[in-house]
């Protein structure tokens, strides 16, 4: 079974900063690559798949890239609506463990 | 509107089974998988299968077989989830998701999730 990792597993930013999270899987799995935003009781939203293809209607300040391993996602401009968990989900099956971004 | 509108919150004892359903909208219902996903309290998100509602096809994680049934019907538009010998570590809030294919065929992501339901494991 493929695994993935992510870190860093939270941070702390402030407004305006440039976030960044790494995604790792245990083996090559091309663009098969999703990212997810998830608020505090709410279900998860999808923000870009296929590693770098953003969803209809997202901010373009989300973004993302890689292919094989490894991957990134960025928020170029923190905004205070982003304070989320965000994950990453190979192919539509394993998800990533998260990581919690928070507002400084 | 194209939503997914999930069964209200449950209660059961171990041992026990939930079934929960998952009502779609504002879309062909055939035409796209179906994903269930769960979280448990405070962690994150584990996939636990799929199901085609138009051939009903379904395939899910190991660690569910033999407990996990995958269902659905057409003429309501709905598909359930009905987990079997229940325990508490199944204490978890339960999402459907609608699955689409990229172009290429190559990836599956979900682009439509439900509100989740909340099954809690407790006797």
């Amino acid at each position: 079974d493929i695994q993935m990792t992510q870190s860093p597993s939270s941070l702390s930013a402030s407004v305006g900063d440039r976030v960044t999270i790494t995604c790792q899987a245990s083996q090559d799995i091309s663009n098969y690559l999703n990212w997810y935003q998830q608020k505090p009781g709410k279900a998860p939203k999808l923000l870009i798949y296929d590693a770098s293809n953003l969803e209809t209607g997202v901010p373009s300040r989300f973004s993302g890239s890689g292919s094989g391993t490894d991957f990134t996602f960025t928020i170029s401009s923190l905004q205070p609506e982003d304070m989320a968990t965000y994950y990453c989900q190979q192919r539509g099956f394993t998800f990533g463990p998260g990581t919690k971004v928070d507002i400084k | 509107q194209v939503q997914l509108v999930q069964s209200g919150a449950e209660v059961k004892k171990p041992g026990a089974s939930v079934k929960v359903s998952c009502k779609a909208s504002g879309y062909t219902f055939t035409t796209y998988d179906i994903n269930w996903v769960r979280q448990a309290p405070g962690q994150g998100l584990e996939w636990m299968g799929w199901m085609n509602p138009n051939n009903s096809n379904t395939g899910f994680v190991r660690k569910f077989q033999g407990r996990v049934t995958f269902t659905r019907d057409t003429s309501t538009n709905t598909a359930y989830m009905e987990l079997s010998s229940l325990r508490s570590e199944d204490t978890a809030v339960y999402y459907c998701a609608r699955g689409l294919t990229s172009n290429y065929g190559g990836n599956r992501y979900f682009d439509l999730w439900g509100r989740g339901t909340l099954v809690t494991v407790s006797s």
